[in-house]
């Protein structure tokens, strides 16, 4: 099976900062990646499919990259909603495995 | 408004079963893949299973496969999960949600359900 690995699991960070999580994919999935949002108590939120096309409804600060094995998902101007935790998913073939998450927390 | 609402969790013993719904709303349900999605306590996301649009076909994750069953009811706008050989690692909030993209990607999520296996 593909692994889906996120870096940092965590991270520390202030309003407007500019934030970058990483996904590794094992094996290239070519652009078949999603981002979702998590916060505390909540179901998770989809942000970015197909690795940069931006959901509806999701505000542009958001933006994803990548293609093949490593990708990005990019907070522009980390605003006080933005708090929580992301995961990555690959989204071709089964399973549809996720990252282990990172958790964006307030510096 | 699209809605999904799960129910059907609960407590239950190792090595029992349990039937998970969701009910949705306000979208075309017989045109979607559905799936099911767990997350353990203080733990990750994992897909669990998904169904095509007429139940043709389904897919599970290793670890639940032979013991879980993935279901729909298109008359009912509703989806299933039977689970029978339960076991501790599966206790988790279960989400129900809608599947976009040849199934892939899931859009629209309900608020979840928590299974809890233990004696």
């Amino acid at each position: 099976d593909i692994q889906m690995t996120q870096s940092p699991s965590s991270l520390s960070a202030s309003v407007g900062d500019r934030v970058t999580i990483t996904c590794r994919a094992s094996q290239s999935i070519s652009n078949y990646l999603n981002w979702y949002q998590q916060k505390p108590g909540k179901a998770p939120k989809l942000l970015i499919y197909v690795a940069s096309a931006l959901e509806s409804g999701v505000p542009s600060r958001f933006s994803g990259s990548g293609s093949g094995t490593d990708f990005t998902l990019t907070i522009s101007s980390l605003q006080p909603e933005d708090f929580a935790t992301y995961y990555c998913q690959r989204s071709y073939g089964t399973p549809l495995t996720f990252g282990g998450g990172t958790k964006v927390e307030i510096k | 408004e699209v809605q999904l609402v799960e129910s059907g969790g609960g407590l239950v013993q190792p090595g029992g079963s349990l039937r998970l719904s969701c009910a949705t709303s306000g979208f075309t349900f017989i045109t979607y893949w559905m799936t099911w999605v767990r997350q353990a306590p203080g733990k990750g996301l994992e897909w669990v299973a998904n169904i095509k649009q007429d139940g043709s076909e389904k897919y599970y994750v290793d670890s639940v496969k032979g013991r879980f069953t993935i279901s729909r009811d298109n008359a009912k706008n509703s989806f299933f999960l039977q689970m029978t050989s339960l076991r501790a690692e599966d206790t988790a909030v279960y989400y129900c949600a809608r599947a976009v993209r040849g199934g892939s990607v899931f859009d629209y999520w309900g608020q979840g359900t928590l299974v809890t296996v233990s004696s």
